[in-house]
């Protein structure tokens, strides 16, 4: 089965702690990508990586980190400093073609929700 | 930053009804493309319209862009219930980065 996977499905987290959202992909992306949805919004994009050992923020990377050490995997933390965490944390990626970036579709895990105690 | 804006928001029509939304943005871009997503669940790919293109069709859908009017819409004909979820419109815009920049999504409900 090819596809993208996230884990937990749920995550709880307690006051002044990092957690770690897992997505794996085997569809032999090379970009991944993580977003945060809040309840009846859009997705907003948190971290993306185009290549392993590089990544870039996105529009709301403050209080998040993120790793690349293999194509297959881009874990996504969730630091202490994100004060405001609960949501649903969406994990895609994509290929990339040419060099001129023109943006192919993004495939899509299922998603983490994270809630806080 | 929000790049697209759904109109409306939310849609209930009965099944076999068609169903339009609408999605405007804001600056020029290379392709938008329409997600679906049920539920508690990720986003499913429907359709991409790349920016020299007017019309895509697949299957039961239908996606117009109009460039002039930094606007697509999404036909969704002879719904089912099975189409009840929130829809998507998604831009990429020019500079290599491949962002994905979403709406707030319109979310349909189909009645039985």
């Amino acid at each position: 089965d090819g596809g993208i996977t996230q884990s937990p499905k749920y995550l709880f987290r307690k006051e002044g702690q990092n957690v770690t959202l897992s997505c794996e992909q085997n569809l032999n992306h090379d970009a991944m990508y993580w977003y945060r949805q809040d309840p009846g919004q859009g997705l907003r994009l948190i971290y993306y990586s185009q290549i392993v050992n590089d990544f870039q923020k996105g529009d709301i990377a403050e209080g998040y980190s993120v790793s690349r050490e293999k194509k297959e995997s881009f874990p996504l933390t969730v630091t202490s400093a994100q004060k405001n965490p609960t949501a649903f944390y969406l994990c895609a990626s994509s290929t990339l073609l040419g060099f001129s970036g023109v943006g192919e579709t993004q495939y899509f895990g299922p998603g983490t929700r994270l809630l806080v105690l | 930053s929000q790049q697209g804006e759904e109109d409306p928001q939310a849609l209930s029509i009965q099944e076999g009804e068609n169903a339009t939304m609408n999605c405007s943005y804001k600056t020029s871009i290379n392709n938008l493309q329409w997600y679906r997503q049920n539920s508690g669940r990720g986003l499913v790919h429907l359709i991409l319209i790349r920016s020299n293109e007017r019309e895509k069709h697949s299957g039961r859908l239908r996606v117009t862009l109009d460039t002039s009017k930094k606007s697509s819409s999404l036909l969704i004909t002879a719904s089912r219930a099975a189409d009840t979820a929130s829809y998507f419109c998604a831009t990429v815009v020019p500079g290599g980065a491949q962002k994905l920049v979403f709406g707030q999504g319109t979310r349909l409900t189909i009645n039985p």
